[in-house]
């Protein structure tokens, strides 16, 4: 599977919107891309995923580049719930489904 | 959301014995389960793959024998340490597979293990 590459970490404040980039620059055809949040000593939560269509739930927004080769996780009006570390991971849509983590981006939201 | 619990939250033992960690899908059925290990200000790192009915896959450089998977119902994936050492210690995460649409996997909120 693609590896990704994340900023270590990132500060936003309270009320902006955070974008978070992923860069799989490697990333093949069947690969999707995944974004988990984790917040300290809790198990990762899911947040969204896609193809290469833009996709928008009630979390967050993913944008994927027409190339596919980056993605942007964009939270619209960041609160202190949102510090957290966030993962992107890109998976193929089939096969052992297993999900290898990168180091991910530590976002801290400021008051 | 789909549900998944883990039992026990948190687990201190001593030296040389065995500790079993239970991952529960609550609302859904789950063929497939993975474990991983976290150490502090790390990432989560993959054990293994739990296969319901079959035996686990394990990645490379973790001992089967010392962390024993079962899988034994569609809702219930276990995971032993055995005759655990200071070293064990560490967070232990399970996630369950849900096959349909992404195929994306969700977490349990993870087990402390402090072997002493």
């Amino acid at each position: 599977d693609a590896k990704t590459t994340q900023p270590p970490s990132m500060d936003c404040a309270e009320g902006r919107a955070a974008n978070l980039p992923c860069n799989h620059s490697t990333i093949s055809g069947n690969e999707y891309v995944y974004w988990y949040r984790q917040i300290h000593s809790q198990g990762p939560q899911y947040i969204i995923h896609g193809l290469k269509n833009n996709e928008t739930n009630e979390m967050a927004s993913l944008i994927i580049t027409e190339d596919r080769k980056s993605s942007t996780l964009i939270l619209p009006h960041a609160t202190l719930r949102d510090t957290a570390v966030y993962y992107c991971i890109v998976r193929r849509s089939s096969g052992t489904y297993k999900y290898i983590f990168g180091t991910g981006t530590r976002l801290k939201v400021l008051a | 959301g789909a549900v998944v619990s883990q039992h026990p939250s948190r687990v201190i033992c001593k030296s040389g014995t065995s500790v079993k960690i239970e991952c529960r899908s609550l609302d859904f059925q789950a063929t497939t389960m993975f474990w991983y290990r976290q150490f502090p200000k790390k990432s989560l790192m993959l054990m293994a793959t739990s296969n319901e009915g079959s035996k686990a896959t394990y990645e490379q450089g973790v001992e089967k024998d010392k962390f024993l998977i079962n899988h034994a119902s569609l809702t219930l994936s276990t995971l032993t340490v055995t005759s655990a050492h200071p070293e064990d210690s560490s967070f232990y995460i399970c996630s369950a597979l849900i096959h349909s649409g992404g195929n994306e996997q969700f977490f349990g909120p993870g087990t402390r293990l402090t072997v002493l």
